[in-house]
């Protein structure tokens, strides 16, 4: 069945240290990948999205996230939080026929410490 | 700007009331879709429309109906046959042909609440 698994439900860093969010899919077919950002109350915003090419994708606000095919994996990185990062984190994957039954991971909440 | 607008952005339901959430977009995109948010369990798709008077059930269309008479805008309705509408309700839109390789645009969402 097509899936994805986000691990961590919540994860703290501190305010100037590295992050990696982590997510893993199930899909038999090529994966389109996307990264979706929600803060508190309000709707998702795409982060970045992998779909063939460079396996190491940029997106916006610093964040970069690297596709692994062996090891089916999406996992998003940003070498230095901000404290305006806190939100929760949906990895997710393009699926049914054209993408329209997009399936998303359950999330992970970042939380900052100053 | 172009970018989708969803109201109330609260909304009160009593027990066996119908109530209509309003998703309006001005992005000229052909798919419309709708998700309920929960805690913990991510996004689930309730309907999704790839075109002007058509829409197809999700994973959770039941107690739900929607309608797509106009391309820009996509009203879901919660029926009293919905036994747990207590959610945040997400609209979102993507252009039909790159859907997959470019994901979607949401709107603000909608909170409802059963009183």
């Amino acid at each position: 069945a097509q899936s994805v698994t986000q691990p961590d439900i919540h994860i703290t860093v501190s305010e100037g240290a590295s992050l990696e969010l982590r997510c893993n899919y199930s899909y038999g077919a090529t994966p389109y990948l996307f990264w979706y950002v929600q803060s508190p109350g309000q709707g998702l915003q795409l982060l970045l999205k992998y779909f063939s090419g460079d396996t190491l994708v940029q997106g916006i606000k610093g964040f970069e996230a690297e596709f692994k095919r062996s090891q089916s994996s999406f996992n998003l990185r940003k070498p230095s939080v901000h404290w305006s990062d806190a939100a929760e984190y949906f990895c997710a994957v393009g699926a049914g026929t054209g993408g329209f039954k997009t399936i998303f991971g359950a999330g992970t909440r970042l939380f900052v410490k100053a | 700007d172009g970018g989708i607008t969803q109201s109330p952005k609260y909304l009160f339901r009593k027990e066996g009331q119908n109530v209509t959430l309003s998703c309006e977009q001005n992005l000229n995109h052909d798919a419309m879709y709708w998700y309920r948010q929960d805690p913990g369990q991510g996004l689930r798709l309730i309907y999704y429309s790839q075109i002007v008077n058509d829409f197809q059930k999700g994973d959770i269309a039941e107690g739900y109906s929607v309608s797509r008479e106009k391309k820009e805008s996509f009203p879901l309705t919660v029926t009293s046959a919905q036994k747990n509408p207590t959610a945040f309700y997400l609209c979102a839109s993507s252009i039909a042909s790159s859907t997959r390789r470019d994901g979607y645009t949401f709107g603000s969402g909608t909170r409802l609440t059963v009183v």
